[in-house]
């Protein structure tokens, strides 16, 4: 079963904040997440995994609540750069390795 | 850098064809998928391979085969394509690094079945 992402669309200003959620209904291992800029392939942004830390990279940053089957992505003012499909991937609990399911995708969209 | 190369960017066929898509990649990865994209439901793993000749199922495998003769190749075949199977097909690879299986994702072929 696909993890839930929400929202499924949001558009900002140059410089607000966006926070992207993953939900799943399974244990979860680890989760993977990927930027698609449109007409582009998905490319990896960072990957939370079970008993690790909250992860960041500029002011991109993601946090993974393992209790709750969670994670969210948070966007600190934000660039136009920003703007495309974020996927969440997870892996499941007892199929640790290579095997993603993704969410639906949230498409972000950031104004001048 | 690694490089995921698809055959085509663009494809249609007719109802009824047999159409084969082909992935390679260019960094040894043991590991390699195919996914189709479609709006709202985002990438859906059809088939992957975890070494030469070795493929597990996925979520969506009907209607699909595939093939890995070669570690660098993966190929995605539609033994007869329906209109169903429209959709954008990505292709995958991976191989871990420090425990992270990192998937570096090919441009993608938008398949049309008219």
């Amino acid at each position: 079963q696909q993890p839930v992402q929400s929202p499924q669309a949001v558009i900002l200003r140059e410089g607000e904040d966006a926070v992207i959620n993953c939900s799943s209904s399974k244990a979860l291992y680890s989760v993977h997440w990927y930027r698609q800029k449109h007409g582009e392939a998905p490319v990896f942004l960072m990957i939370l995994l079970k008993g690790g830390e909250q992860k960041g990279h500029d002011k991109i940053s993601a946090s993974f609540n393992e209790k709750k089957q969670q994670s969210s992505l948070y966007l600190t003012a934000s660039q136009l750069s920003y703007s495309g499909t974020y996927f969440c991937g997870t892996v499941n609990d007892n199929n640790a390795g290579n095997m993603l399911t993704f969410g639906g995708g949230t498409r972000l969209m950031v104004k001048p | 850098d690694v490089k995921v190369t698809q055959s085509s960017r663009y494809l249609v066929k007719r109802t009824g064809e047999k159409v084969f898509l082909e992935c390679v990649q260019d960094m040894d990865h043991e590991n390699m998928f195919w996914y189709r994209q479609d709006p709202g439901l985002g990438l859906r793993l059809i088939y992957f391979s975890y070494d030469v000749k070795m493929k597990e199922k996925g979520d969506i495998p009907e209607g699909y085969s595939v093939s890995r003769e070669k570690k660098e190749r993966f190929s995605l075949i539609l033994e007869s394509a329906s209109t169903n199977q429209t959709s954008m097909y990505l292709c995958a690879s991976s191989a871990p690094t420090g425990g992270i299986y990192e998937q570096y994702f090919g441009p993608g072929t938008r398949l049309t079945v008219t």
